[in-house]
């Protein structure tokens, strides 16, 4: 059975860092698509960042210079290192492996997703 | 970036209606669409990828459509489970983007 697992949100101040963590089972995150997505209070889904299974990494222009994704291969687990924190990445954060319709090397859809991790950025 | 926009915004129904939530895209996107159902403090589920493909597990009540720029998602007969938040998402071009959510509520 498919599992994702999401820790280390929290209270942070504004410029403070976070990093977030998602372990994953039933299958390996090294071997997939990985994504970032989050939800700010009472509003909808951003997509935050992706990690291929070859390594390339992809980020939001709202997050790109200041988010790190990357995984852990032997824990099985993915992060996403979270620094020069502002008010507004105060979100859900949800860990999500990423599909592709076919053979065609883009990430198209999140089949499944952890139960997301709560991080506030506020003085 | 491609801006995905629902309608409506909300939705009241009863049990067995038939509902169809519209997504429409601000260029064409081919079918490179996706839907997804979000409960109160849950994640979202995904419920069609590829515009039209009912994703593994699914009702099949639940049915996408749709290439281009607009799209459907509709519901054949609402159930009391069906009550929940729905958002569709582009993976034509990155950023991929959602719609802002289009809410579903008992009548």
């Amino acid at each position: 059975e498919v599992q994702l697992v999401e820790s280390g949100g929290g209270l942070v101040q504004p410029g403070g860092s976070l990093r977030l963590s998602c372990a994953a089972s039933g299958f390996t995150v090294s071997s997939n698509y990985m994504s970032w997505v989050r939800q700010a209070p009472g509003k909808g889904l951003e997509w935050v960042s992706v990690i291929y299974s070859g390594g390339s990494t992809y980020y939001a222009d709202s997050v790109k210079g200041r988010f790190t994704i990357s995984r852990h291969n032997s824990k099985n687990t993915l992060y996403l290192q979270m620094n020069s924190l502002r008010a507004e990445d105060t979100a859900v954060y949800y860990c999500a492996r990423d599909r592709s319709y076919d053979s065609s090397g883009y990430p198209d859809y999140f089949d499944y997703w952890g139960q997301g991790t709560l991080v506030t950025v506020s003085s | 970036d491609i801006q995905m926009t629902q309608s409506p915004s909300s939705l009241s129904a009863s049990v067995g209606d038939r509902v169809t939530i519209t997504c429409r895209a601000s260029q064409s996107i081919s079918s490179y669409l996706n839907w997804y159902q979000q409960k109160p403090g849950k994640a979202p589920k995904l419920l069609i990828y590829a515009a039209s493909s009912l994703q593994s597990g699914v009702p099949s009540r639940f049915s996408g459509s749709g290439s281009g720029t607009d799209f459907t998602l509709t519901i054949s007969s609402l159930q009391p489970e069906d009550f929940a938040t729905y958002y569709c998402q582009q993976s034509y071009s990155t950023p991929r983007t959602f719609g802002q959510g289009t809410r579903l509520e008992i009548k």
